[in-house]
Protein backbone atom coordinates (compact mmCIF):
# COMPACT_ATOMS: atom_id res chain seq x y z
CA UNK A 1 0.00 0.00 0.00
CA UNK A 2 1.33 3.26 -0.93
CA UNK A 3 1.35 5.31 1.74
CA UNK A 4 1.75 9.41 2.44
CA UNK A 5 2.60 10.44 5.83
CA UNK A 6 2.38 13.29 7.47
CA UNK A 7 1.86 14.85 10.98
CA UNK A 8 -1.92 15.78 11.05
CA UNK A 9 -0.91 18.57 14.08
CA UNK A 10 -2.16 21.54 14.75
CA UNK A 11 1.24 22.97 13.82
CA UNK A 12 0.93 26.44 16.14
CA UNK A 13 2.95 28.87 14.88
CA UNK A 14 3.39 32.81 16.07
CA UNK A 15 2.90 35.48 13.57
CA UNK A 16 5.78 36.52 11.31
CA UNK A 17 7.72 33.13 12.20
CA UNK A 18 8.90 30.26 9.33
CA UNK A 19 6.37 27.23 9.37
CA UNK A 20 7.89 24.04 8.38
CA UNK A 21 5.35 21.51 7.19
CA UNK A 22 6.70 17.54 6.51
CA UNK A 23 5.75 14.59 4.84
CA UNK A 24 7.22 10.99 3.94
CA UNK A 25 6.32 8.88 1.53
CA UNK A 26 6.44 4.94 1.14
CA UNK A 27 6.73 4.34 -3.10
CA UNK A 28 10.20 5.07 -4.38
CA UNK A 29 8.64 5.39 -7.89
CA UNK A 30 7.04 8.87 -6.99
CA UNK A 31 8.44 11.24 -8.86
CA UNK A 32 6.85 14.63 -8.13
CA UNK A 33 4.91 15.86 -5.65
CA UNK A 34 2.35 18.70 -4.66
CA UNK A 35 1.64 20.83 -1.71
CA UNK A 36 -2.05 22.06 -1.39
CA UNK A 37 -3.98 23.98 1.30
CA UNK A 38 -7.53 23.50 2.06
CA UNK A 39 -9.11 25.99 4.42
CA UNK A 40 -12.05 24.15 6.55
CA UNK A 41 -14.80 23.71 4.37
CA UNK A 42 -13.67 24.37 1.31
CA UNK A 43 -11.30 22.63 -1.59
CA UNK A 44 -8.12 22.20 -2.07
CA UNK A 45 -6.19 24.49 -3.84
CA UNK A 46 -2.43 23.99 -5.40
CA UNK A 47 0.03 25.84 -3.14
CA UNK A 48 3.39 24.58 -5.58
CA UNK A 49 4.72 21.64 -6.64
CA UNK A 50 8.51 19.61 -6.82
CA UNK A 51 10.20 17.24 -9.09
CA UNK A 52 14.14 17.59 -8.57
CA UNK A 53 15.49 17.44 -5.29
CA UNK A 54 16.64 20.35 -3.47
CA UNK A 55 14.79 23.23 -3.14
CA UNK A 56 12.00 25.25 -5.05
CA UNK A 57 10.65 29.24 -3.84
CA UNK A 58 7.84 30.75 -4.94
CA UNK A 59 7.39 34.15 -2.69
CA UNK A 60 7.11 33.16 0.63
CA UNK A 61 6.40 29.09 0.08
CA UNK A 62 9.51 26.92 -0.63
CA UNK A 63 9.08 23.50 -1.18
CA UNK A 64 11.83 21.11 -0.25
CA UNK A 65 12.49 17.67 -1.70
CA UNK A 66 14.75 14.88 -0.95
CA UNK A 67 14.19 11.81 -2.82
CA UNK A 68 16.79 9.34 -0.87
CA UNK A 69 15.29 9.84 2.43
CA UNK A 70 12.02 9.88 1.14
CA UNK A 71 10.87 13.28 2.38
CA UNK A 72 9.54 16.64 1.26
CA UNK A 73 8.79 19.85 3.09
CA UNK A 74 6.86 22.75 2.66
CA UNK A 75 8.05 25.57 4.61
CA UNK A 76 6.42 29.30 5.26
CA UNK A 77 8.12 31.95 6.10
CA UNK A 78 6.62 35.35 7.27
CA UNK A 79 3.19 33.33 8.53
CA UNK A 80 0.27 34.92 8.37
CA UNK A 81 -3.04 34.11 10.09
CA UNK A 82 -4.63 33.89 7.14
CA UNK A 83 -1.98 30.76 6.71
CA UNK A 84 -4.62 29.16 8.87
CA UNK A 85 -5.99 25.78 7.17
CA UNK A 86 -4.50 22.48 6.56
CA UNK A 87 -1.80 21.70 4.43
CA UNK A 88 -2.08 18.42 1.94
CA UNK A 89 1.11 16.54 0.38
CA UNK A 90 0.79 14.16 -2.54
CA UNK A 91 3.26 12.28 -4.28
CA UNK A 92 2.60 11.23 -7.81
CA UNK A 93 4.06 7.77 -9.71
CA UNK A 94 3.75 9.02 -13.28
CA UNK A 95 0.87 5.58 -14.57
CA UNK A 96 -0.30 5.99 -11.48
CA UNK A 97 -2.24 8.03 -9.38
CA UNK A 98 -1.92 10.55 -6.77
CA UNK A 99 -1.33 9.97 -3.40
CA UNK A 100 -2.76 12.23 -0.23
CA UNK A 101 -1.60 12.62 2.95
CA UNK A 102 -4.11 13.30 5.75
CA UNK A 103 -3.29 16.63 6.40
CA UNK A 104 -1.57 19.06 8.34
CA UNK A 105 -3.66 21.43 10.04
CA UNK A 106 -1.41 24.99 10.90
CA UNK A 107 -2.61 27.60 12.74
CA UNK A 108 -0.93 31.08 12.58
CA UNK A 109 -1.62 33.01 15.63
CA UNK A 110 -1.61 36.46 15.69
CA UNK B 1 -17.27 30.60 -15.92
CA UNK B 2 -14.59 29.07 -16.75
CA UNK B 3 -13.20 26.40 -14.08
CA UNK B 4 -14.97 23.03 -12.48
CA UNK B 5 -18.10 23.20 -10.96
CA UNK B 6 -20.30 20.47 -8.93
CA UNK B 7 -23.69 20.05 -8.36
CA UNK B 8 -25.23 19.51 -5.87
CA UNK B 9 -23.08 21.64 -2.95
CA UNK B 10 -25.33 19.59 -0.22
CA UNK B 11 -27.19 16.18 -0.51
CA UNK B 12 -29.16 14.30 2.33
CA UNK B 13 -30.71 11.25 0.95
CA UNK B 14 -31.85 7.56 2.71
CA UNK B 15 -30.15 4.83 2.89
CA UNK B 16 -31.12 2.55 -0.41
CA UNK B 17 -31.75 5.70 -2.75
CA UNK B 18 -29.68 6.31 -6.15
CA UNK B 19 -28.30 9.32 -5.79
CA UNK B 20 -26.27 11.17 -8.98
CA UNK B 21 -23.33 14.01 -8.28
CA UNK B 22 -22.50 16.03 -11.19
CA UNK B 23 -19.59 17.51 -11.92
CA UNK B 24 -18.16 19.90 -14.96
CA UNK B 25 -15.34 21.46 -16.48
CA UNK B 26 -14.61 24.12 -18.80
CA UNK B 27 -10.75 23.76 -19.57
CA UNK B 28 -11.47 20.58 -21.95
CA UNK B 29 -8.88 18.89 -19.57
CA UNK B 30 -8.48 15.47 -20.40
CA UNK B 31 -8.17 13.71 -16.76
CA UNK B 32 -11.06 14.00 -14.42
CA UNK B 33 -11.04 12.44 -11.02
CA UNK B 34 -13.60 11.53 -8.24
CA UNK B 35 -12.20 11.80 -4.49
CA UNK B 36 -13.90 11.67 -1.05
CA UNK B 37 -12.73 13.19 1.83
CA UNK B 38 -13.12 11.47 5.21
CA UNK B 39 -11.40 12.36 8.71
CA UNK B 40 -8.74 10.25 9.46
CA UNK B 41 -8.22 9.30 5.63
CA UNK B 42 -7.41 12.38 3.61
CA UNK B 43 -8.52 12.35 0.16
CA UNK B 44 -9.26 8.41 -1.20
CA UNK B 45 -9.34 8.14 -5.11
CA UNK B 46 -13.07 6.66 -6.16
CA UNK B 47 -12.63 6.93 -9.82
CA UNK B 48 -11.14 8.53 -12.77
CA UNK B 49 -11.20 9.02 -16.19
CA UNK B 50 -8.59 9.77 -18.72
CA UNK B 51 -10.89 10.79 -21.81
CA UNK B 52 -14.41 10.59 -22.35
CA UNK B 53 -15.59 7.10 -22.86
CA UNK B 54 -12.35 6.02 -20.76
CA UNK B 55 -13.05 5.18 -17.01
CA UNK B 56 -10.95 3.27 -14.21
CA UNK B 57 -11.30 2.40 -10.67
CA UNK B 58 -9.31 4.23 -8.16
CA UNK B 59 -8.51 3.10 -4.28
CA UNK B 60 -12.16 2.87 -3.33
CA UNK B 61 -14.83 2.20 -6.16
CA UNK B 62 -17.43 -0.53 -4.95
CA UNK B 63 -20.34 0.95 -4.52
CA UNK B 64 -19.75 3.88 -6.99
CA UNK B 65 -20.60 3.81 -10.61
CA UNK B 66 -18.99 6.55 -12.87
CA UNK B 67 -19.33 7.65 -16.81
CA UNK B 68 -17.93 10.09 -19.63
CA UNK B 69 -19.47 10.65 -22.58
CA UNK B 70 -18.64 14.04 -22.70
CA UNK B 71 -14.82 15.47 -21.77
CA UNK B 72 -16.54 18.36 -19.67
CA UNK B 73 -18.80 16.07 -17.20
CA UNK B 74 -18.07 13.16 -15.24
CA UNK B 75 -21.05 12.47 -12.81
CA UNK B 76 -20.30 10.13 -10.09
CA UNK B 77 -23.99 7.53 -9.15
CA UNK B 78 -24.52 6.00 -5.91
CA UNK B 79 -26.63 3.14 -7.04
CA UNK B 80 -27.63 2.27 -3.85
CA UNK B 81 -26.39 4.75 -0.65
CA UNK B 82 -25.08 3.69 2.52
CA UNK B 83 -24.22 5.13 5.49
CA UNK B 84 -20.98 4.75 5.05
CA UNK B 85 -20.92 6.94 1.90
CA UNK B 86 -21.66 10.25 4.14
CA UNK B 87 -18.65 12.26 3.08
CA UNK B 88 -17.35 15.21 1.43
CA UNK B 89 -16.89 13.96 -2.49
CA UNK B 90 -14.13 16.10 -4.37
CA UNK B 91 -14.22 16.38 -8.61
CA UNK B 92 -11.02 17.41 -9.62
CA UNK B 93 -9.58 17.77 -13.50
CA UNK B 94 -6.49 17.65 -14.86
CA UNK B 95 -4.46 18.39 -18.07
CA UNK B 96 -2.36 15.67 -17.68
CA UNK B 97 -2.73 13.67 -14.75
CA UNK B 98 -1.45 15.78 -12.56
CA UNK B 99 -1.40 19.52 -11.32
CA UNK B 100 -4.96 18.73 -9.93
CA UNK B 101 -7.64 21.34 -9.95
CA UNK B 102 -10.70 20.88 -7.63
CA UNK B 103 -14.17 21.55 -7.76
CA UNK B 104 -15.90 23.34 -4.49
CA UNK B 105 -17.54 19.86 -3.19
CA UNK B 106 -20.37 18.46 -2.48
CA UNK B 107 -21.34 17.35 1.32
CA UNK B 108 -23.57 14.00 1.27
CA UNK B 109 -25.55 12.80 3.97
CA UNK B 110 -26.29 8.92 3.65
CA UNK B 111 -29.35 9.17 6.71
Amino acid sequence: QKEVEQNSGPLSVPEGAIASLNCTYSDRGSQSFFWYRQYSGKSPELIMFIYSNGDKEDGRFTAQLNKASQYVSLLIRDSQPSDSATYLCAAHNYGQNFVFGPGTRLSVLP
Amino acid sequence: DAGITQSPRYKITETGRQVTLMCHQTWSHSYMFWYRQDLGHGLRLIYYSAAADITDKGEVPDGYVVSRSKTENFPLTLESATRSQTSVYFCASSPGKETQYFGPGTRLLVL
